[in-house]
């Protein structure tokens, strides 16, 4: 069965720090990686896309790895802002002719002052 | 900086009445898309569009539902006769071409009584 998992479900940082969230898959045949993030109320807002031959893929303090191996895709957030604090969705594209999109519970990420 | 529009923004009917959620995708994409978000649950696909016709649909897209583009700009979903369980945030999506990225318009707060 098509799923999306990630990690962790919810997560409070600082102003400033760092941090790593997770996503694993077991999606087949993958077409593609995309990260969102949500804030709430709102409709996604995409940050990036990854293909199977890509490892690393970044847009501005954003940076996301895929390894296709594995099936696994981290988003790395450098500098937290306090406008960071929002839903992030992994969302995998399985391609069978046609594309399907399946989507990750997210993690609600908050950063505090 | 072109969006994805979507009316109305609040839509309260009640069981087994027919609605229809309405969108405005960018202007030169190609590509629709509708998904749903259960309060408090993930992001759902249920249809891509191209061309005039349905691409791909999720297993959520039954008969009660069907999305038509009526004209050049608009793309809409009607759901023949609701049920309660289709209360959900209903979000429009438009992409250039088919595995690129997807914006979001702000989404339609659907409550079936």
């Amino acid at each position: 069965k098509n799923q999306v998992e990630q990690s962790p479900q919810s997560l409070i940082i600082l102003e400033g720090k760092n941090c790593t969230l997770q996503c694993n898959y077991t999606v087949s045949p993958f077409s593609n990686l995309r990260w969102y993030k949500q804030d709430t109320g709102r409709g996604p807002v995409s940050l990036t896309i990854m293909t199977f031959s890509e490892n690393t893929k970044s847009n501005g303090r954003y940076t996301a790895t895929l390894d296709a191996d594995t099936k696994q895709s981290s988003l790395h957030i450098t500098a937290s802002q306090l406008s960071d604090s929002a839903s992030y969705i992994c969302v995998v594209s399985a391609a069978s002719g046609t594309y399907k999109y399946i989507f990750g519970t997210g993690t609600r990420l908050k950063v505090l002052a | 900086e072109p969006e994805v529009t979507q009316t109305p923004s609040h839509q309260v009917t009640q069981m087994g009445q027919e609605v229809i959620l309405r969108c405005v995708p960018i202007s030169n994409h190609l590509y629709f898309y509708w998904y749903r978000q259960i309060l408090g649950q993930k992001v759902e696909f249920l249809v891509s569009f191209y061309n005039n016709e349905i691409s791909e649909k999720s297993e959520i897209f039954d008969d009660q539902f069907s999305v038509e583009r009526p004209d050049g700009s608009n793309f809409t979903l009607k759901i023949r006769s609701t049920k309660l369980e289709d209360s959900a945030m209903y979000f429009c999506a438009s992409s250039e071409h088919s595995q690129e990225t997807q914006y979001f318009g702000p989404g339609t707060r659907l409550l079936v009584l």
